[in-house]
């Protein structure tokens, strides 16, 4: 069964501070692999996404990683802003159709003063 | 620019009811979603749309339905509310191939009594 799980499920950092957010995924085959914030009471926005081939990617104060041998990501936020506290999401795409996409349950993070 | 819109944003029905969920796009894309996010869970499938005239059943389909008449609209019906449907309904777009971005509404917060 294709699953995305994500951790922590929530986090408390201080505005300033950096933090990193990880996902783990058992989806096959395996196409791609994107980062979602979900602010509260709105709908997911997508970050950025990542390829098999794809090691690293920069999204101004985030970056994505990802290790396909150990079917890893991790999204690291620099430098947080308060505006930073929300859900983030790990979606995981596999080749089978545009249906068979798989979302990670979220880390909820908050950044406080 | 373009938007994809959900109407009511927050809606109270009692048990029984029939209810209905609106979802516009102006993206132009064929391909079309409802998802709902409960606590706990990450989004799960309800249904989806290839194109005018398609709908296919996603992984909680039961008690719902859907109609694609154009492009630019699906809404989902719930038949008979029940207390189980209360949840907050996500629509989403996204352009063909593996890697295109979906595209998400503002959500529906339904609530069912």
């Amino acid at each position: 069964k294709n699953q995305v799980e994500q951790s922590p499920q929530s986090l408390i950092i201080l505005e300033g501070k950096n933090c990193t957010l990880q996902c783990n995924y058992t989806v096959s085959p395996f196409s791609n692999l994107r980062w979602y914030k979900q602010d509260t009471g709105r709908g997911p926005v997508s970050l950025t996404i990542m390829t098999f081939s794809e090691n690293t990617k920069s999204n101004g104060r985030y970056t994505a990683t990802l290790d396909a041998d150990t079917k890893q990501s991790s999204l690291h936020i620099t430098a947080s802003q308060l505006s930073d506290s929300a859900s983030y999401i790990c979606v995981v795409m596999n080749s089978g159709g545009y249906q068979k996409v798989t979302f990670g349950i979220g880390t909820k993070l908050q950044v406080i003063p | 620019d373009a938007e994809i819109t959900q109407s009511p944003r927050h809606k109270i029905t009692e048990t029984g009811r029939q209810v209905t969920l609106a979802c516009h796009q102006t993206w132009n894309h064929n391909n079309m979603f409802w998802y709902r996010q409960d606590l706990g869970h990450g989004l799960r499938l309800i249904h989806y749309s290839y194109g005018v005239h398609d709908t296919n059943k996603g992984e909680v389909s039961d008690g719902y339905s859907v109609s694609r008449s154009n492009t630019e609209d699906l809404p989902l019906t719930l038949e008979s509310a029940a207390s189980s449907q209360t949840s907050v309904y996500f629509c989403a777009s996204r352009q063909g191939g593996l890697t295109g971005e979906l595209f998400f509404g503002e959500g529906s917060r339904l609530t069912v009594l």
